[in-house]
């Protein structure tokens, strides 16, 4: 089954522990992206990746790094969460930007 | 930054209505444009994209494109209860720019 799969996909952690949020995708996309979703605030960018070793910053990468090593894993790290990091996050990817981006389940991360 | 605006909700319609949902952007270079779905509690969903100026139809709903004026709708016709959702927009960037910029959506419900 094609599909984009994210762990863990509820977490709980505290104010400085570095954690990371895995992503993968089985359908051989070359576009990956990490979002976060916010009450009001819609999807907004976070990272994104066109191809292994090519990422860039979204609208909103502070606080967060991302590796792209292979074509069909992109993980977020936070080095240092802190509780303006608290969201619902979602990974995505597509064959290209002018395609479908297919979503991953979803993350929802709090930070106290 | 580019800006992605939606009309804002929540839009309540009667059955078998029709819904009118509008978005502006202010990247004059954007080339793609969608529009997802997303349920509560669950990961946005493509259902439409549209790349050239005018019409598109896809059973009841139809996206519509005006470069010029810089705006994407969606017109939901003979509402249902099932189209109860928030609907995002998203635009892509300039040729140089491969970010994915989305709206804070719009909340529809159908009132059976």
């Amino acid at each position: 089954e094609a599909q984009v799969t994210q762990n863990p996909r509820y977490l709980i952690t505290v104010t400085g522990k570095k954690l990371t949020v895995t992503c993968s995708q089985n359908m051989n996309h070359e576009y990956m992206s990490w979002y976060r979703q916010d009450p009001g605030l819609g999807l907004r960018q976070i990272y994104y990746s066109m191809n292994v070793e090519v990422t860039d910053k979204g609208d909103v990468p502070e606080g967060y790094k991302v590796s792209r090593k292979e074509k069909r894993n992109f993980p977020l790290i936070l080095e240092s969460p802190s509780p303006n990091q608290t969201s619902l996050y979602f990974c995505a990817s597509s064959q290209g930007l002018a395609n479908e981006q297919f979503f991953g389940p979803g993350t929802r991360l709090t930070v106290l | 930054q580019k800006e992605v605006e939606q009309n804002s909700g929540p839009l309540s319609v009667p059955e078998g209505a029709i819904a009118s949902l509008n978005c502006t952007y202010s990247d004059r270079g954007s080339q793609s444009f969608f529009w997802y779905r997303q349920y509560s509690g669950k990961s946005p969903e493509l259902i439409m994209f549209i790349y050239s100026n005018g019409d598109k139809e896809d059973g009841r709903f139809t996206a519509q494109l005006n470069k010029a004026s810089q705006y994407v709708s969606l017109l939901i016709r003979d509402s249902q209860p099932s189209d109860s959702a928030t609907y995002l927009c998203a635009v892509d960037g300039s040729s140089n720019d491969y970010k994915l910029s989305f709206g804070a959506g719009t909340t529809v419900t159908v009132r059976a």
